[in-house]
């Protein structure tokens, strides 16, 4: 069974400073890896997915996420944060050997304060 | 491009009434999910549609939740009879992609909100 742990409920950071939530995965087979971002009584938005090739992707509004096998982690990082970054963050994954399902994680609330 | 629309956004109900929400996705989009987010969780899919033939709902629960996408765009989610613990948001997505490996980049409506009393 494929699963998402995101072991951090939230993030706390002061603007400008760097941003990493992390977020690591169990699959079977290929990792298909995805961020999503909940603004507040909104549904969530598509940042960036690993699917293959380079291990560090780059996705909307500046974020960036590394894909790690050994360690089987995908933690996303934005070099800067702005204060209207400050939302809700889901890690999801898709196992590659066992159909389409997305399977999502717990979400960690990141807060950037000015 | 319209986005994935819902309604309602917010439903109060007492326990043991029935609901329905409606989804409609984004044109062209032959993929259809509907998640449940319960407060401080992510996602769980409830039931995925291709076209208008269920591709997975083993997790919703049979006995009380119901949905059809009747000619393979709109969507509808019942509840019948609501339990106190299915107070949560019911969230619609689509995606262009019905298979390979860009399935999971889902496109998301704002919600359906309901509270059980």
């Amino acid at each position: 069974a494929q699963s998402v742990a995101q072991p951090e409920d939230q993030v706390n950071v002061a603007e400008g400073n760097p941003l990493t939530v992390k977020c690591t995965y169990s699959v079977s087979g290929n990792p298909y890896l995805f961020w999503y971002v909940q603004y507040p009584n909104r549904g969530l938005q598509f940042l960036l997915k690993y699917i293959t090739g380079d291990n560090l992707v780059k996705g909307s509004y500046g974020f960036e996420a590394e894909f790690n096998k050994s360690q089987t982690s995908f933690h996303l990082k934005k070099p800067s944060a702005l204060v209207s970054d400050s939302a809700l963050y889901f890690c999801a994954v898709r196992d590659g050997a066992a159909g389409n399902k997305l399977t999502f994680g717990g979400g960690t609330r990141v807060l950037v304060k000015p | 491009e319209a986005g994935v629309a819902q309604s309602p956004r917010y439903k109060i109900i007492e326990k043991r009434q029935s609901v329905a929400f409606w989804c409609n996705p984004i044109s062209g989009h032959a993929t259809l999910y509907w998640y449940q987010q319960i407060l401080g969780q992510g996602p769980k899919l409830l039931i995925q549609f291709q076209n208008n033939g269920v591709v997975d709902d083993s997790q919703l629960p049979k006995d009380r939740f119901s949905a059809e996408r009747l000619k393979g765009v709109d969507s509808t989610l019942k509840i019948q009879p609501a339990k106190l613990e299915d107070s949560a948001v019911y969230l619609c997505a689509s995606s262009l992609y019905p298979q390979g490996p860009n399935t999971g980049e889902l496109f998301f409506g704002e919600g359906s909100r309901l509270t059980v009393l």
